[in-house]
């Protein structure tokens, strides 16, 4: 089945640097792939998604890329804020697009 | 306002007792989803419904059953709770047809459960 690996499981940067979280899957059927924000004690929410035709995206200070012959996708975020720190999760899917699967979380920390 | 809602968000009960987690959603999706996740760990799919009486089992080994009578809700019931079932519990949907690019999930707030 398919299996999503990401890195670093934690990330520290100081606050106007940038954040790089990295993502690679196994499934050559998987077509798209979100990133969610997972701030303490609430839901997930969806900041950004890529379909597999489509190389790159970027919404204001988000970004994330796609390179579909290496089966890796990573999340940009430019000029961090405190309030960007929380649990970001990547995700691919599988099952023809029925299913998705998570990553196991990155926990980034943005110090003021 | 059109979203997804659990009940309840905290629950507390003893072991051996049976419970059912409430999932409701107003956006007219046809997908929904259950999720266990732990505290800041990645989200195991538990099950997953297609539509009305449409039931599937995901990744995850699960005690749990669940049931689709109507489109917005979905229920998740466990029998008899043990405290290995001590988690977070993430309900969710999408609208979309199967083999079709996968439309985005969106999650409910949670039900927090623990089992004494």
């Amino acid at each position: 089945g398919e299996n999503v690996e990401q890195h670093p499981s934690t990330l520290s940067v100081q606050e106007g640097d940038s954040a790089v979280i990295k993502c690679t899957y196994s499934d050559s059927a998987s077509n798209y792939f979100p990133w969610y924000k997972q701030e303490l004690g609430k839901r997930p929410q969806l900041i950004i998604d890529i379909r597999s035709n489509v190389g790159e995206k970027k919404d204001q200070r988000i970004a994330v890329t796609l390179n579909k012959t290496a089966k890796h996708f990573s999340l940009h975020i430019t000029e961090t804020q405190p309030e960007d720190s929380a649990v970001y999760f990547c995700a691919a899917t599988w099952e023809y697009g029925n299913k998705l699967v998570f990553g196991a979380g990155t926990i980034l920390r943005v110090k003021s | 306002e059109a979203d997804i809602y659990q009940t309840p968000r905290y629950l507390v009960i003893g072991t051996g007792k049976k419970i059912t987690l409430e999932c409701s959603q107003t956006m007219g999706h046809d997908k929904m989803y259950w999720y266990q996740q732990d505290p800041g760990m990645e989200l195991h799919l538990i099950h997953y419904s297609y539509g009305v009486n449409s039931t599937e089992k995901g990744d995850l080994s699960s005690e749990s059953t669940v049931s689709r009578i109507r489109t917005e809700h979905f229920p998740l019931t466990l029998e008899s709770a043990r405290p290995s079932h001590t988690s977070q519990y993430l309900c969710a949907s999408s609208e979309g047809l199967a083999g079709v690019f996968q439309e985005t999930q969106y999650f409910g707030p949670g039900t927090r459960l623990l089992v004494l």
